[in-house]
């Protein structure tokens, strides 16, 4: 079956550093997606690897080891608007995302 | 970036009546739209693939007679909510795939369902 594994929960301090990890299974692979998600909005897009390494966009970065079925998401100098749900979502061969349950990122000053 | 947008962005029913959410793709033409519930503190769970002038595809435990969906146009999918009952309330969400890889998904506001 195809799955997608991330933790349910975490909590970090204003200005550090999170990384939040991610592990699929799925049929086949055209990608890695990350979106984020804040409180009674729509997820909106974040990143998308689909080679093996890290990929940098300003605070955010996101990794892939296809090899591993392995993706995280670092976020540095956090801001309290960080505060969100994170969302590790696949595209399998038919290019249909399989979505994580997400990840709530809590942010404390 | 593409834009998608939904409508309404909030509505409140009376239990038995019929709800129409409507999905646009506003600067690209999306053969494909889903449609998303989600509950409170919930992760999001696919109710079906819409795709533009076929039936659409629903996922195992969602009632297709129950959720309508109509993909007319390349811009337009409505989701009807048919006879709402109050387990019905959530939020709804749309997204729209792009037409290139790697087929990103752009979503809607979302719409939040309240049937009393």
């Amino acid at each position: 079956g195809q799955n997608i594994d991330q933790p349910t929960e975490m909590t970090a301090t204003e200005g550090a550093i999170v990384q939040i990890n991610c592990t699929y299974q799925t049929s086949g692979f055209n990608g890695l997606f990350w979106y984020q998600q804040h409180a009674g909005e729509a997820p909106t897009f974040l990143s998308y690897n689909v080679l093996d390494g890290l990929e940098e966009k300003g605070r955010f970065s996101s990794f892939l080891s296809r090899s591993k079925g392995y993706s995280y998401l670092l976020l540095k100098e956090l801001q309290m608007k960080d505060s969100a749900s994170y969302l590790c979502a696949a595209l399998d061969s038919n290019y249909q995302l399989i979505w994580g349950a997400g990840t709530k990122l809590i942010i404390k000053p | 970036g593409a834009v998608v947008s939904q409508h309404p962005s909030w509505v409140i029913c009376k239990s038995g009546t019929s709800v129409k959410i409507e999905c646009r793709s506003l600067d690209f033409q999306a053969t494909t739209m889903f449609w998303y519930r989600q509950f409170p503190k919930q992760s999001l769970m696919l109710m079906a693939t819409s795709n533009e002038g076929s039936k659409a595809t629903y996922e195992q435990g969602v009632e297709k007679d129950k959720f309508l969906i109509n993909h007319a146009s390349l811009t337009l999918s409505t989701l009807t909510v048919t006879s709402a009952h109050p387990e019905d309330s959530s939020f709804y969400i749309c997204s729209a795939r792009g037409l290139a890889e790697p087929y990103e998904q752009y979503f809607g506001p979302g719409t939040r369902l309240t049937v009393t």
